[in-house]
Protein backbone atom coordinates (compact mmCIF):
# COMPACT_ATOMS: atom_id res chain seq x y z
CA UNK A 1 0.00 0.00 0.00
CA UNK A 2 1.97 3.11 -1.35
CA UNK A 3 1.76 5.84 0.97
CA UNK A 4 1.31 9.76 -0.21
CA UNK A 5 3.61 10.07 -3.08
CA UNK A 6 5.30 13.49 -3.98
CA UNK A 7 7.02 14.49 -6.79
CA UNK A 8 9.78 15.53 -7.50
CA UNK A 9 11.46 15.26 -5.17
CA UNK A 10 13.25 18.34 -6.20
CA UNK A 11 12.89 21.15 -8.28
CA UNK A 12 15.08 23.70 -9.31
CA UNK A 13 13.45 26.80 -10.94
CA UNK A 14 14.88 30.41 -12.12
CA UNK A 15 13.34 33.52 -11.12
CA UNK A 16 10.01 34.36 -12.60
CA UNK A 17 9.76 30.57 -14.07
CA UNK A 18 6.94 28.42 -12.97
CA UNK A 19 6.55 25.54 -10.40
CA UNK A 20 4.15 22.50 -11.14
CA UNK A 21 3.99 19.93 -7.83
CA UNK A 22 2.21 16.69 -7.59
CA UNK A 23 0.96 14.51 -4.85
CA UNK A 24 -0.69 11.37 -5.33
CA UNK A 25 -2.63 10.70 -2.08
CA UNK A 26 -3.05 7.22 -0.49
CA UNK A 27 -5.45 4.23 -2.24
CA UNK A 28 -9.12 5.29 -0.45
CA UNK A 29 -7.95 8.88 1.03
CA UNK A 30 -9.90 11.88 -0.54
CA UNK A 31 -8.45 15.02 1.16
CA UNK A 32 -5.58 16.09 0.33
CA UNK A 33 -3.69 19.39 2.03
CA UNK A 34 -0.73 21.20 1.07
CA UNK A 35 2.32 22.43 3.86
CA UNK A 36 5.03 24.43 3.36
CA UNK A 37 8.20 24.53 5.52
CA UNK A 38 10.48 27.44 5.60
CA UNK A 39 13.84 26.88 7.17
CA UNK A 40 13.94 26.54 10.32
CA UNK A 41 10.82 26.92 10.57
CA UNK A 42 7.74 24.26 11.38
CA UNK A 43 5.05 23.45 9.23
CA UNK A 44 1.80 25.78 7.76
CA UNK A 45 -1.13 25.01 5.94
CA UNK A 46 -1.51 26.18 2.84
CA UNK A 47 -4.83 24.65 1.38
CA UNK A 48 -7.23 21.87 1.56
CA UNK A 49 -8.60 19.83 -1.34
CA UNK A 50 -11.57 17.59 -2.31
CA UNK A 51 -11.75 15.96 -5.49
CA UNK A 52 -12.17 18.91 -7.96
CA UNK A 53 -13.37 21.02 -5.02
CA UNK A 54 -11.02 23.39 -2.44
CA UNK A 55 -12.16 23.52 1.02
CA UNK A 56 -9.99 25.64 2.49
CA UNK A 57 -7.33 28.30 1.08
CA UNK A 58 -6.84 30.36 4.14
CA UNK A 59 -3.06 29.71 3.88
CA UNK A 60 -2.54 29.99 0.43
CA UNK A 61 -0.86 33.53 -0.67
CA UNK A 62 -3.13 35.52 -2.52
CA UNK A 63 -0.87 35.76 -5.87
CA UNK A 64 0.90 33.58 -7.67
CA UNK A 65 -0.55 30.30 -5.81
CA UNK A 66 -3.09 28.04 -7.25
CA UNK A 67 -4.56 24.62 -6.37
CA UNK A 68 -6.48 21.65 -8.01
CA UNK A 69 -7.41 18.06 -7.45
CA UNK A 70 -8.93 16.89 -10.61
CA UNK A 71 -11.24 14.19 -10.57
CA UNK A 72 -8.66 11.86 -12.54
CA UNK A 73 -4.41 12.35 -11.37
CA UNK A 74 -2.80 13.66 -9.21
CA UNK A 75 -3.33 17.06 -6.71
CA UNK A 76 -1.20 20.17 -8.64
CA UNK A 77 0.10 22.84 -6.28
CA UNK A 78 1.37 25.50 -8.66
CA UNK A 79 3.50 28.67 -8.51
CA UNK A 80 3.62 30.58 -10.90
CA UNK A 81 6.35 33.22 -11.59
CA UNK A 82 8.73 32.66 -8.41
CA UNK A 83 10.46 34.40 -6.60
CA UNK A 84 13.68 33.31 -4.09
CA UNK A 85 11.26 33.62 -1.08
CA UNK A 86 8.91 30.65 -2.21
CA UNK A 87 12.18 28.25 -2.01
CA UNK A 88 10.85 25.86 0.48
CA UNK A 89 9.60 22.24 1.32
CA UNK A 90 6.05 21.63 0.25
CA UNK A 91 4.14 18.91 1.57
CA UNK A 92 1.33 17.22 0.63
CA UNK A 93 -0.89 15.08 3.48
CA UNK A 94 -4.04 13.15 2.70
CA UNK A 95 -6.53 11.74 4.82
CA UNK A 96 -9.61 9.29 4.24
CA UNK A 97 -12.21 11.60 5.61
CA UNK A 98 -12.66 15.66 6.68
CA UNK A 99 -11.61 15.93 10.45
CA UNK A 100 -9.97 12.70 10.10
CA UNK A 101 -6.99 13.61 12.43
CA UNK A 102 -5.39 10.24 10.47
CA UNK A 103 -2.46 12.70 8.21
CA UNK A 104 -0.27 10.65 6.05
CA UNK A 105 2.39 13.00 4.58
CA UNK A 106 4.37 12.38 1.70
CA UNK A 107 8.46 13.21 1.43
CA UNK A 108 7.86 16.51 0.43
CA UNK A 109 9.33 18.47 -2.77
CA UNK A 110 11.90 20.73 -1.94
CA UNK A 111 12.05 23.57 -4.22
CA UNK A 112 14.70 26.22 -4.86
CA UNK A 113 14.78 29.10 -6.70
CA UNK A 114 18.14 30.52 -7.69
CA UNK B 1 -5.18 32.04 15.04
CA UNK B 2 -3.58 29.09 17.11
CA UNK B 3 0.11 29.59 17.97
CA UNK B 4 2.23 27.04 19.41
CA UNK B 5 5.81 27.65 20.70
CA UNK B 6 7.87 24.79 21.18
CA UNK B 7 11.34 24.33 23.28
CA UNK B 8 14.17 23.45 23.50
CA UNK B 9 15.08 24.31 19.58
CA UNK B 10 17.86 21.64 19.91
CA UNK B 11 18.66 19.19 22.06
CA UNK B 12 21.61 16.75 22.83
CA UNK B 13 21.26 14.06 24.90
CA UNK B 14 23.99 10.78 25.81
CA UNK B 15 22.45 7.57 24.44
CA UNK B 16 20.43 6.11 26.92
CA UNK B 17 19.52 8.79 28.94
CA UNK B 18 15.77 10.87 28.59
CA UNK B 19 14.90 13.63 26.20
CA UNK B 20 12.08 15.85 26.66
CA UNK B 21 10.24 18.71 24.12
CA UNK B 22 7.82 21.28 25.67
CA UNK B 23 5.26 23.26 23.71
CA UNK B 24 2.49 25.45 24.80
CA UNK B 25 -0.65 26.68 22.69
CA UNK B 26 -2.44 29.95 23.00
CA UNK B 27 -5.92 28.49 21.20
CA UNK B 28 -8.18 27.15 24.80
CA UNK B 29 -10.69 25.41 22.08
CA UNK B 30 -7.70 22.96 20.51
CA UNK B 31 -8.26 19.86 21.67
CA UNK B 32 -6.30 17.07 19.33
CA UNK B 33 -1.82 16.79 19.75
CA UNK B 34 -0.15 15.05 17.68
CA UNK B 35 4.09 14.40 17.78
CA UNK B 36 5.84 14.32 14.73
CA UNK B 37 9.47 13.14 14.05
CA UNK B 38 10.91 14.19 10.88
CA UNK B 39 14.07 12.47 9.65
CA UNK B 40 16.38 14.16 7.04
CA UNK B 41 15.01 14.30 3.71
CA UNK B 42 11.73 12.67 4.78
CA UNK B 43 7.98 13.91 5.78
CA UNK B 44 6.72 14.01 9.17
CA UNK B 45 5.81 10.81 10.87
CA UNK B 46 3.20 10.43 13.33
CA UNK B 47 4.68 9.03 16.18
CA UNK B 48 1.73 9.77 18.94
CA UNK B 49 -1.03 11.49 19.87
CA UNK B 50 -3.21 12.91 22.46
CA UNK B 51 -6.58 14.04 23.06
CA UNK B 52 -8.08 16.51 25.61
CA UNK B 53 -9.67 14.05 27.44
CA UNK B 54 -6.35 12.21 28.81
CA UNK B 55 -3.54 14.08 30.60
CA UNK B 56 -1.59 10.96 29.82
CA UNK B 57 -0.12 8.51 27.05
CA UNK B 58 2.44 6.50 27.00
CA UNK B 59 3.77 3.84 23.86
CA UNK B 60 6.79 2.06 24.63
CA UNK B 61 10.00 4.70 25.31
CA UNK B 62 7.70 7.09 24.27
CA UNK B 63 4.78 9.28 25.90
CA UNK B 64 2.92 12.60 26.30
CA UNK B 65 1.58 14.65 28.67
CA UNK B 66 -1.38 17.26 28.68
CA UNK B 67 -1.88 20.19 31.05
CA UNK B 68 -4.89 21.96 29.62
CA UNK B 69 -5.41 24.24 32.62
CA UNK B 70 -1.83 25.51 31.86
CA UNK B 71 -2.15 25.02 27.71
CA UNK B 72 1.19 23.09 27.26
CA UNK B 73 2.28 19.67 26.27
CA UNK B 74 5.28 17.44 26.56
CA UNK B 75 6.92 14.41 24.57
CA UNK B 76 9.16 12.36 26.68
CA UNK B 77 11.71 9.66 25.17
CA UNK B 78 13.12 7.60 27.99
CA UNK B 79 16.33 5.17 26.92
CA UNK B 80 17.42 7.28 23.86
CA UNK B 81 18.77 5.40 21.39
CA UNK B 82 20.83 6.93 18.42
CA UNK B 83 17.85 6.33 15.69
CA UNK B 84 15.93 8.98 18.00
CA UNK B 85 17.68 11.18 16.51
CA UNK B 86 15.61 13.35 14.04
CA UNK B 87 13.55 16.68 14.43
CA UNK B 88 10.28 16.28 16.57
CA UNK B 89 7.58 18.76 15.62
CA UNK B 90 4.49 19.24 18.20
CA UNK B 91 1.02 20.76 16.69
CA UNK B 92 -2.43 21.65 17.75
CA UNK B 93 -5.73 21.35 16.67
CA UNK B 94 -9.47 22.44 17.25
CA UNK B 95 -12.51 19.49 17.11
CA UNK B 96 -13.72 18.81 13.56
CA UNK B 97 -11.08 20.98 11.74
CA UNK B 98 -8.71 19.92 9.60
CA UNK B 99 -5.83 22.89 10.26
CA UNK B 100 -2.76 21.75 12.11
CA UNK B 101 -0.73 24.41 14.07
CA UNK B 102 2.62 23.25 14.03
CA UNK B 103 5.24 24.12 16.41
CA UNK B 104 9.07 25.04 15.22
CA UNK B 105 10.48 21.59 15.55
CA UNK B 106 13.42 20.58 18.17
CA UNK B 107 16.73 19.45 16.83
CA UNK B 108 17.46 15.89 18.90
CA UNK B 109 20.65 14.83 18.88
CA UNK B 110 21.21 11.42 20.58
CA UNK B 111 25.26 10.90 21.24
CA UNK B 112 26.47 7.23 21.30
Amino acid sequence: NAGVMQNPRHLVRRRGQEARLRCSPMKGHSHVYWYRQLPEEGLKFMVYLQKENIIDESGMPKERFSAEFPKEGPSILRIQQVVRGDSAAYFCASSPQSGDYGYTFGSGTRLTVV
Amino acid sequence: GENVEQHPSTLSVQEGDSAVIKCTYSDSASNYFPWYKQELGKGPQLIIDIRSNVGEKKDQRIAVTLNKTAKHFSLHITETQPEDSAVYFCAASKVNDYKLSFGAGTTVTVRA
